[in-house]
């Protein structure tokens, strides 16, 4: 079945500091992926998305690309803020499926 | 307006209450789903309907009852649950379609409801 696996967390970053979390993905056909933030005591809140290979979503300051050869989808972000503290989830929408299928998240600490 | 909204943000109840969790969207998506979230792990779907109609229970004790009056509103009655259904709580809503032109289909989550079980 459909699966996305995220780096572990926590990952602790000083402001200003650049931003990778990693995700990759196993589907069949040609998924849409996602990435979600979750900010503490908070739903989530979609952040980018992508629909086919070699799509860069961006928002924010963040970007992805859709990696279809490395089935990647790493979240990049040149300078995080202290602000940016929060969970992310790294996440795939099957062609045809309404489920969602989310990596175990991945927590984003940023000190001052 | 991307929102959906959920109600209550905190609820505490005794194993034997019986109580419902509201969610509601004005975005004309035709999909809404309930999702469960334990902390610091994903979400887990609970249920989806799609154009009203229940389409996927992902084998959910009776305890919890879903309801979808009209394609704006979703709710989930909760009845005799046990501690370890506390939990938020998370409805979301996408477009309703599943097949057809391929599009992202995002879904949109509410805040959620805090539910605490004594």
């Amino acid at each position: 079945g459909d699966s996305v696996t995220q780096m572990e967390g926590p990952v602790t970053l000083s402001e200003e500091a650049f931003l990778t979390i990693n995700c990759t993905y196993t589907a069949t056909g040609y998924p849409s992926l996602f990435w979600y933030v979750q900010y503490p005591g908070e739903g989530l809140q979609l952040l980018l998305k992508a629909t086919k290979a070699d799509d860069k979503g961006s928002n924010k300051g963040f970007e992805a690309t859709y990696r279809k050869e490395t089935t990647s989808f790493h979240l990049e972000k040149g300078s995080v803020q202290v602000s940016d503290s929060a969970v992310y989830f790294c996440a795939l929408r099957g062609a045809g499926f309404q489920k969602l299928v989310f990596g175990t998240g991945t927590r984003l600490l940023v000190s001052p | 307006d991307t929102e959906v909204t959920q109600t209550p943000k905190h609820l505490v109840m005794g194993m034997t209450n019986k109580k419902s969790l509201k969610c509601e969207q004005h975005m004309g998506h035709r999909a809404m789903y309930w999702y469960k979230q334990k902390a610091k792990k994903p979400p887990e779907l609970m249920f989806v309907y799609s154009y009203e109609k229940l389409s996927i229970n992902e084998s959910v004790p009776s305890r919890f009852s879903p309801e979808c009056p009209n394609s704006s509103l979703l709710n989930l009655h909760l009845h005799a649950l046990q501690p370890e259904d506390s939990a938020l709580y998370l409805c979301a809503s996408s477009q309703g379609r599943t097949s057809g032109p391929r599009g992202s289909y995002e879904q949109y989550f509410g805040p959620g409801t805090r539910l605490t079980v004594t």
